[in-house]
């Protein structure tokens, strides 16, 4: 299972861009990245998922360079309901259906301030 | 709506007397997953089943156990709670197969009195 490691917290202002970075040095050929929005007392919320290059929907974009050691949530134009926890998950789906895809690594705390 | 349903919400319950959490299903999904959440940590996967093929995490205390009577519901029971069981317990559902999305219930709370 790839390991992800992501900043424990970050701080934004309400109409910028945020990019938070995940690092997932050992993931294998088959594992896809996936995010996850988590606000208190909620379940997590599915955010975006990719495999390389770029993904974009309406509420994000992830970019993920050539060597997939790495990948960029964006979050066009923040604003105060952003505030959540993020998470990064790194897994293979196909694996057996095994919970890898549901190992939650730290996560990035992020406040939107006004 | 298709969706996840947790109940109860919030749970209380004594040291040492047996608890049940519930959580029902919708969407007709395969895989269904019991994670623990402790305050300001990620979440923590206990087990998960496929169908009705139980998967547990080699680090999931004994205390823990889980039933899947059939697709749609999944209990979580805790057979002799500890103050450090207090905890969001989450059910989460996933298609099996391919890379799609995992759905998640709001989750309960449980408190360990």
């Amino acid at each position: 299972l790839a390991k992800t490691t992501q900043p424990i917290s970050m701080d934004s202002y309400e109409g910028q861009e945020v990019n938070i970075t995940c690092s997932h040095n050992n993931i294998a050929t088959n594992d896809y990245i996936t995010w996850y929005q988590q606000f208190p007392s909620q379940g997590p919320r599915f955010i975006i998922q990719g495999y390389k290059t770029k993904v974009t929907n309406e509420v994000a974009s992830l970019f993920i360079p050539a060597d997939r050691k790495s990948s960029t949530l964006s979050l066009p134009r923040v604003s105060l309901s952003d505030t959540a926890v993020y998470y990064c998950l790194v897994g293979d789906p196909e694996r057996g259906n095994a919970g890898n895809m549901l190992t939650f690594g730290g996560g990035t705390r992020l406040m939107v301030k006004p | 709506d298709a969706m996840v349903i947790q109940n109860p919400r919030y749970q209380v319950t004594q040291f040492g007397k047996p608890v049940t959490l519930s959580c029902s299903q919708t969407l007709n999904h395969n895989v269904m997953y019991w994670y623990q959440q402790k305050s300001s940590q990620a979440p923590k996967l206990l087990f998960h089943y496929y169908d009705k093929d139980f998967n547990n995490e080699a680090d999931t205390p004994d205390n823990f156990q889980s039933r899947r009577p059939n697709t749609s519901f999944c209990f979580l029971d805790i057979r002799s709670p500890g103050l450090g069981d207090a905890a969001m317990y989450l059910c989460a559902t996933k298609p099996a197969g391919g890379p799609y999305e995992q759905y998640f219930g709001p989750g309960t709370r449980l408190t360990v009195t």
